[in-house]
């Protein structure tokens, strides 16, 4: 199965962007990249995701390395409601596993 | 509401008995899945049922847990016998469908069952 490595956790200030990190070394064509996140008691809920290029939504911006090996979930302003478990997943037909993710901790 | 609704919301129940939980997906939607997810652990994969297809039960972690599906509705996961290893948050999701990445792979969350055994 293709696999994800992410940070266990991660810290950003109130209002600043946050950037966090993914790799995937060993992902394949029909991968596509997705993004989860978690808050707390809560269901995990969709972000975004992206194939190739760079895609943006209301939520967040995703940047995906030309190579496809890496990439990176960008949150603009981070607030404190975006306090969170962070999951990057490669989607591909049925199979969507999540690793453990990123915990971000928003400081005010 | 047109989300995900799993029931019970908490469930607590004693080492050896079997428990029942209850899935609604969202309307139309022919992809389900179940997941468990441990205290301050990432979600586990354990089943997957897409339409009419037979599921994909790679992830059950042994043969107490089962699950079913009605058609393209409601889904019951059981555990039988259960062990208080099995306690944990039961995450139920659904999509419209499940082939590639498009937009429609959107998994779509219930609240979870807190399932605790004493």
């Amino acid at each position: 199965d293709a696999k994800t490595t992410q940070p266990n956790s991660m810290e950003s200030n109130e209002e600043e962007p946050v950037h966090l990190p993914c790799n995937h070394s060993t992902i394949s064509g029909t991968d596509y990249i997705h993004w989860y996140r978690q808050l707390p008691s809560q269901g995990p809920e969709y972000v975004i995701h992206g194939l190739t290029s760079n895609v943006n939504n209301r939520m967040a911006s995703l940047a995906i390395a030309e190579d496809r090996k890496s990439s990176t979930l960008i949150l603009h302003r981070a607030t404190l409601r975006d306090a969170a478990v962070y999951y990057c997943i490669l989607h591909n037909n049925n199979d969507m596993r999540f690793g453990a993710g990123t915990r971000l901790t928003v400081k005010p | 509401g047109a989300g995900v609704s799993q029931s019970p919301s908490n469930k607590v129940t004693e080492k050896g008995k079997d428990v029942e939980l209850r899935c609604d997906p969202i309307s139309g939607h022919t992809a389900l899945y179940w997941y468990r997810q441990r205290l301050g652990q990432g979600l586990e994969f354990l089943i997957y049922f897409q339409g009419n297809s037979a599921p994909d039960k790679s992830g059950l972690p042994s043969d107490r847990f089962s699950a079913e599906r009605t058609g393209e509705s409601v889904s019951t996961l059981t555990i039988q016998r259960t062990q208080q290893e099995d306690s944990a948050v039961y995450l139920c999701a659904s999509s419209l469908a499940s082939f590639g990445g498009l937009a429609k792979n959107i998994q779509y969350f219930g609240a979870g069952t807190r399932l605790s055994v004493l």
